[in-house]
């Protein structure tokens, strides 16, 4: 069945450096990939969506990649602020008879130390 | 503003009873979603609906069974046969069911046990 793996629980760092979190999928070909933020208590807020054919997509600080090769999105936040202190999950769509139904990863919890 | 509502944002449940979370939706959307998140866990999908009077079974959909009369309500009922209903429930629409539109969550109702 398809999987989705996040890099380690949690990632620890210091103010104004760039936070890189990881997104693995095994035995799935995604049409799409979403990245949210969710802060303790709320529900998840999307951020980004990616497509298998785009390599890379930008919003202000934020910055996705989707590698259908080694079947990985990284998801990067440069100049890092507290404020961009979550969990940020992952989250692929499926196609045919998987359409509309997301799978999410675990989330890795972010915490950017000033 | 448009959102997603849902209430109770806390709800207790007794042994043996059945219990209902509203989840409303002023976006004009098509579809909605239920999730099921424990602590630490991303997101299962309880059951979906892609329009109104039509929903599916998602991956974890024994003890739970919603409705849509209304393409604003997607009702969600814990039964008794869910042993083990303590989580965060989180309700979601989109634009359409299976495109590339992201997800709009509300920000979930704790279930407990008494």
């Amino acid at each position: 069945s398809q999987k989705i793996e996040q890099n380690s629980e949690a990632l620890n760092i210091q103010e104004g450096k760039t936070a890189t979190l990881t997104c693995n999928y095994t035995n799935y070909s995604p049409a799409y990939l979403q990245w949210y933020r969710q802060d303790p208590g709320r529900g998840p807020v999307f951020l980004l969506l990616i497509r298998e054919n785009e390599k890379e997509k930008r919003k202000e600080r934020l910055k996705v990649t989707f590698d259908t090769t080694l079947k990985q999105s990284l998801f990067h936040i440069t100049a890092s602020q507290p404020a961009d202190s979550a969990t940020y999950l992952c989250a692929l769509d499926g196609i045919g008879t998987n359409a509309g139904k997301s799978t999410f990863g675990d989330g890795t919890t972010l915490t950017v130390k000033p | 503003d448009g959102g997603i509502t849902q209430s109770p944002k806390y709800l207790f449940r007794k042994e043996g009873q059945n219990v209902t979370l509203s989840c409303e939706q002023n976006l004009n959307h098509d579809a909605m979603y239920w999730y099921r998140q424990d602590p630490g866990q991303g997101l299962r999908l309880i059951y979906y609906s892609q329009i109104v009077n039509d929903f599916q079974k998602g991956d974890i959909a024994e003890g739970y069974s919603v409705s849509r009369e209304k393409k604003e309500s997607f009702p969600l009922t814990v039964t008794s046969a869910q042993k083990n209903p303590t989580a965060f429930y989180l309700c979601a629409s989109s634009i359409e069911l299976g495109y590339n539109q992201p997800q709009h969550f509300g920000d979930g109702t704790r279930l407990s046990i008494l």
